[in-house]
Formats: structure tokens, C-alpha cells, sequence
């Protein structure tokens, strides 16, 4: 299979809890930002997004909150299930799309 | 529901070699983007074309050429291809530069 994401950090969480992805970013002038997932051997998939002028967006389960302050973004997954197991990424986009490292999401049964 | 479609899936080719990447979209966007992902980098991003006709380098563009054909289609050529150059290759568009990216299901290209 797709050997991307192997060195990635990796969190852990027991199926049922709650998880926090967490991203710095690198751009102040960024304006948008996306938060993807990528599952083995397909391209990443958008999950939510959040322009500059907000500082919480929520949707279905997954809840993106931005500190432009410090330059963080954090994604919230409510009642993680074992399809969330995926490596999450997130994007800045001032001009062009700017990815972040990754971090892969490990579900514990 | 084609989306953004990319060919080939799976590539080798011996250095030196050249080809090109192609990727068409369906979905009447303006902005296309070619990225590479290696194990433990995330995905860097190579071109992107902001509308039809124009083009710009990205983070890692050395060693590759684009081509904004029309609308749909966004190709990305290496000239003489490189062992570093190993790694998939992902092709997305989006409406406009500042909104939610499609991706394609990406190419796997491997350099002997």
C-alpha cells in the first residue's frame, strides 16, 4: 500500500473520544484555510474550511477553530469512529495552496 | 461524477527519460494545481495555473514544466526525469484560488 505518512506524528485516540489535530501556519497574509484527509492510496479529501474573519466554523462531527494571533489552526473530531482513521492535513492559502505536514489519526478499538 | 481525473496511474522510467502528466477536471474551474507528496513531506505544491492561460511556480518547481492547455486540462512534464523525481503526484482544481481543492486519485512515478 501507500507508504505516505510513514514518518508522520500520529495520534491516538480510543475510538468513542474526542480528537484534536492541531497546525501552525506559516503565512499571516493567509486568508483561507482548509483542513483535508487523506485515506491510503487516494487523494486528500476536503473536510471544512474557515476564512480569516471567523474564528470557529463547525460542521457535521468535525469543528475548525483559527487563532490568527499565533498562527494556529485546530481541527475537532466529535466521537471518533474508525473511518476517521485517515492522515489530516491543513492548507493556507494566500495566492496558492500551501500544505502543512500531516498527522496521522490512529483509531484504538 | 468524474471530477478530476489523472493519467497514468502508475509510471516507471529509467533516468534521463522524459513524459508528461495529464490531468483534466469537469468541473468548469479556474484555478489547477500540480502537487507531489514523498513519505513524511506532506504535499508540496509544483505549478498551479490561476486561470486558463497563465501559470506560476510553486515551492518545488525545478525540474518540471507545465502546460495550461484549455480550461480543463493542466499538464506537468519532466524533461529528463531524475530518481528524486520518484513520488506520486497529485493534480487538483478549484473554483478560484482562495476555495475548497479537488483532488485526483494521483500518479505513481518511479524513477530507476
Amino acid at each position: 500500500g501507500e507508504s505516505v505518512g510513514l514518518h508522520l506524528p500520529t495520534l491516538s485516540v480510543q475510538e468513542g473520544d474526542n480528537s484534536i489535530i492541531n497546525c501552525a501556519y506559516s503565512n499571516s497574509a493567509s486568508d483561507y484555510f482548509i483542513w483535508y484527509k487523506q485515506e491510503s492510496g487516494k487523494g486528500p479529501q476536503f473536510i471544512i474550511d474557515i476564512r480569516s474573519n471567523m474564528d470557529k466554523r463547525q460542521g457535521q462531527r468535525v469543528t475548525v477553530l483559527l487563532n490568527k494571533t499565533v498562527k494556529h489552526l485546530s481541527l475537532q473530531i466529535a466521537a471518533t469512529q474508525p473511518g476517521d482513521s485517515a492522515v489530516y492535513f491543513c492548507a493556507e492559502t494566500d495566492d496558492k495552496i500551501i500544505f502543512g505536514k500531516g498527522t496521522r489519526l490512529h483509531i484504538l478499538p | 461524477n468524474a471530477g478530476v481525473t489523472q493519467t497514468p496511474k502508475f509510471q516507471v522510467l529509467k533516468t534521463g527519460q522524459s513524459m508528461t502528466l495529464q490531468c483534466a477536471q469537469d468541473m468548469n474551474h479556474n484555478s489547477m494545481y500540480w502537487y507531489r507528496q514523498d513519505p513524511g513531506m506532506g504535499l508540496r505544491l509544483i505549478y498551479y495555473s490561476a486561470s486558463e492561460g497563465t501559470t506560476d511556480k510553486g515551492e518545488v518547481p525545478n525540474g518540471y514544466n507545465v502546460s495550461r492547455l484549455n480550461k480543463r486540462e493542466f499538464s506537468l512534464r519532466l524533461e529528463s526525469a531524475a530518481p528524486s523525481q520518484t513520488s506520486v503526484y497529485f493534480c487538483a482544481s478549484s473554483d478560484a484560488m482562495n476555495t475548497e481543492a479537488f483532488f485526483g486519485q494521483g500518479t505513481r512515478l518511479t524513477v530507476v
